[in-house]
């Protein structure tokens, strides 16, 4: 089985500073990972995803995010929050096993900036 | 680009009716597509698996034949909400997963934009 945690609802951050949203899974196997975002009433944009080679995973619109296999973790950040980065972001993970190749997918966080 | 596009945007049907909901692949060919729903502030619930010219694969707890998916040709799958209730008033989307054919297998899902059904 798989799954996804993301431990908080929500996310307050000031414009300019920089924000992180925590994911952490559990897959029996090597993860595939991946961020999207979500803006009201709409469907999922792709931001990043982690595959293999580099920890560090560079997206769209400034995100990155890094896998640390020790802690099962991939969350996801950015240096400078902007306003527009407004919406609900969920992290989700297929085990690279899996031969249904279902994407689980978090609880979704809500990150909030505010200029 | 992965473009998915799905109709209707939004729906509202009476108590009883059926309703259709399509997804489409607008430059790529997907082999494989999923349905997913949606509950307000919640996160997406999997529906079901869709693979084209073979029957869907349901997750549990999901009514086949409530929901009934045809994935027809490599870039149409469609979701039909049969006998809708206002239980059933979400939103649904779905997403589409590049075959082979199209290039490399790239474990992405590309979304659509979603169907706000309100069932009345």
């Amino acid at each position: 089985a798989q799954s996804v945690a993301q431990p908080e609802d929500q996310v307050n951050v000031a414009e300019g500073n920089p924000l992180t949203v925590k994911c952490t899974y559990s897959v029996s196997g090597n993860p595939y990972l991946f961020w999207y975002v979500q803006y009201p009433n709409r469907g999922l944009q792709f931001l990043l995803k982690y595959i293999t080679g580099d920890n560090l995973v560079k997206g769209s619109y400034g995100f990155e995010a890094e896998f640390n296999k020790s802690q099962t973790s991939f969350h996801l950040k950015k240096p400078s929050a902007l306003v527009s980065d407004s919406a609900l972001y969920f992290c989700a993970v297929r085990d690279r096993n899996n031969a249904g190749n279902m994407l689980t997918f978090g609880g979704g966080t809500r990150l909030m900036v505010k200029p | 680009g992965a473009v998915v596009s799905q109709h209707p945007s939004r729906v509202i049907c009476k108590s009883g009716t059926s309703v259709k909901i399509e997804c489409r692949s607008l430059d790529f060919q997907a082999t494989t597509m999923f349905w997913y729903r949606q509950f307000p502030k919640q996160s997406l619930m999997l529906m079901a698996t869709s693979n084209e010219g073979s029957k869907a694969t349901y997750e549990q707890g999901v009514e086949k034949d409530k929901f009934l998916i045809n994935h027809a040709s490599l870039t149409l799958s469609t979701l039909t909400v049969t006998s809708a209730h206002p239980e059933d008033s979400s939103f649904y989307i779905c997403s589409a997963r590049k075959g082979r054919t199209s290039g490399a297998v790239t474990y992405e899902q590309y979304f659509g934009p979603g169907t706000r059904l309100t069932v009345t």
